[in-house]
């Protein structure tokens, strides 16, 4: 099983609301990601977790809160976003074998604020 | 990390060989060479990674010359379902390559 599944996979939010993201994952890999990736542009790195623990936070807005509640999950928890940040919100896993890092990614949560 | 320049575009007809070349000049001894394949409204798919010289699986070639400051991914005799956006990532092995950063990446058409 090389999956990574996302939910929901469509989510309208106004700028008060609050909402989560999940990720789930029975690889047993150790590293999981959040990445955000707007239309027609690459993904970019928000958040890495190794070993439950965030390791990378790439100066994201203190309105994205990640939380990684055990070695198969991943949540995004979101709070007063904008609408700039309407986007897919990607989630991936990966393990380190022979020293090479492969990540899986699930099919993503499109976003939008209203 | 190294940054990545990749053709913005490309088109191929069914059945050609396609190869889309990532320059990476300022790659360090300890980065890898990796290759993602996205279409739309999905996330990306592990297509082939290397380190150096060449490597090859079921779906995929990766071309490294000695100097690694570049990299070409080889699909051979493509079809109409691999028009993606292909993305080349140079990550550090050593520390497991999670700070990634994508590319601009390369938009395959194949037109039939």
């Amino acid at each position: 099983d090389t999956e990574v599944t996302q939910t929901p996979k469509h989510l309208v939010m106004g700028m008060t609301n609050k909402k989560s993201l999940k990720c789930e994952q029975h690889m047993g890999h150790r590293a999981m990601y959040w990445y955000k990736q707007k239309a027609k542009k690459p993904p970019e790195l928000m958040f890495v977790y190794s070993y439950e623990k965030l390791s990378i936070n790439e100066s994201v807005p203190s309105r994205f809160s990640p939380e990684c509640p055990n070695s198969s999950l991943l949540n995004l928890h979101l709070h007063a976003l904008q609408p700039e940040d309407s986007a897919l919100y990607l989630c991936a896993s990966s393990q380190r074998l022979a020293g090479l890092n492969i990540q899986y990614f699930g099919a993503g949560t499109r976003l939008s604020v209203l | 990390l190294a940054k990545t320049t990749q053709p913005i575009s490309m088109d191929s007809y069914e059945g050609q060989e396609v190869n889309i070349t990532c320059s990476h000049n300022n790659i360090a001894t300890n980065d890898y060479i990796t290759w993602y394949q996205q279409f739309p409204s999905q996330g990306p798919r592990f297509i082939i990674q290397g380190y150096k010289t060449k490597v090859t699986n079921e779906v995929a070639s990766l071309f490294i010359p000695a100097d690694r400051k570049s990299s070409t991914l080889s699909l051979p005799r493509v079809s109409l379902s691999d028009t993606a956006v292909y993305y080349c990532l140079v990550g550090d092995r050593d520390t497991g390559g999670f700070k990634t950063i994508f590319g601009a990446g390369t938009r395959l058409f194949v037109k039939a």
